[in-house]
């Protein structure tokens, strides 16, 4: 599975739009962008996934740049609760005939401050 | 979607000793995995549950530390023997669906 680098914390103002960049140069053709984030003492959650082109759901939005070599994930009006560690990973899709585990790397701390 | 429970929700056990997490999933699931978060730390796969076969450890986890069992398609249990501090983390089981993966909340393990 590609690699993928993400800033280690950002803020972001409640109501306001919080934009996660991440970076995956080296993702291949048949991989997709997932977006997970993991509050506090909680598991991680499933947030919204990508091939190539943006996609929309009732949490987020994923940006993904025509090279597919980076994407952003929109929280369109951050809330308090939304403060987590946000994971992009990069990984083939379940086309790829097998179940496969995710590889988590460190991830971005978002804080939403009132 | 999936929905995952997990016991214990914590402990706090003895060094030596053995401790045996339980995964419960409410429908049935070809694949499951355990996953470690070491305090401060990312997720790190321990191993693959396959019903009916052995699990697949990855790089640095051995079955005779996290014996795992997997006796049918909604249930699996991990244990963590003849702990030391360092095993200290949470432990999460997780299943894939469709595109997606679930995970349980999550056991947390000190060991003193």
């Amino acid at each position: 599975d590609a690699k993928t680098t993400q800033p280690p914390s950002m803020d972001c103002a409640e109501g306001r739009a919080a934009n996660l960049p991440c970076n995956h140069s080296t993702i291949s053709g048949n991989e997709y962008v997932y977006w997970y984030r993991q509050i506090h003492s909680q598991g991680p959650q499933y947030i919204i996934h990508g091939l190539k082109n943006n996609e929309t759901n009732e949490m987020a939005s994923l940006i993904i740049t025509e090279d597919r070599k980076s994407s952003t994930l929109i929280l369109p009006h951050a809330t308090l609760r939304d403060t987590a560690v946000y994971y992009c990973i990069v990984r083939v899709g379940r086309a790829s005939g097998s179940a496969r585990q995710l590889t988590f790397g460190s991830g971005t701390q978002l804080t939403v401050l009132p | 979607s999936a929905v995952i429970s997990q016991k214990p929700s914590r402990d706090i056990c003895q060094r030596g000793t053995s401790l045996t997490i339980q995964c419960q999933v409410d429908s049935q699931v070809t694949m499951m995995f355990w996953y470690r978060q070491q305090p401060g730390q990312s997720l790190t796969l321990i191993a693959t549950a396959n019903q009916g076969s052995e699990a697949t450890y990855e790089s640095g986890f051995v079955i005779d530390k996290f014996p795992i069992s997997r006796p049918n398609l909604t249930f699996s249990t991990l244990t963590v023997s003849n702990m030391s501090p360092e095993d200290s983390s949470i432990y999460l089981c997780s299943v894939g669906l469709e595109d997606e993966q679930f995970f349980g909340p999550g056991t947390r393990l000190t060991v003193l």
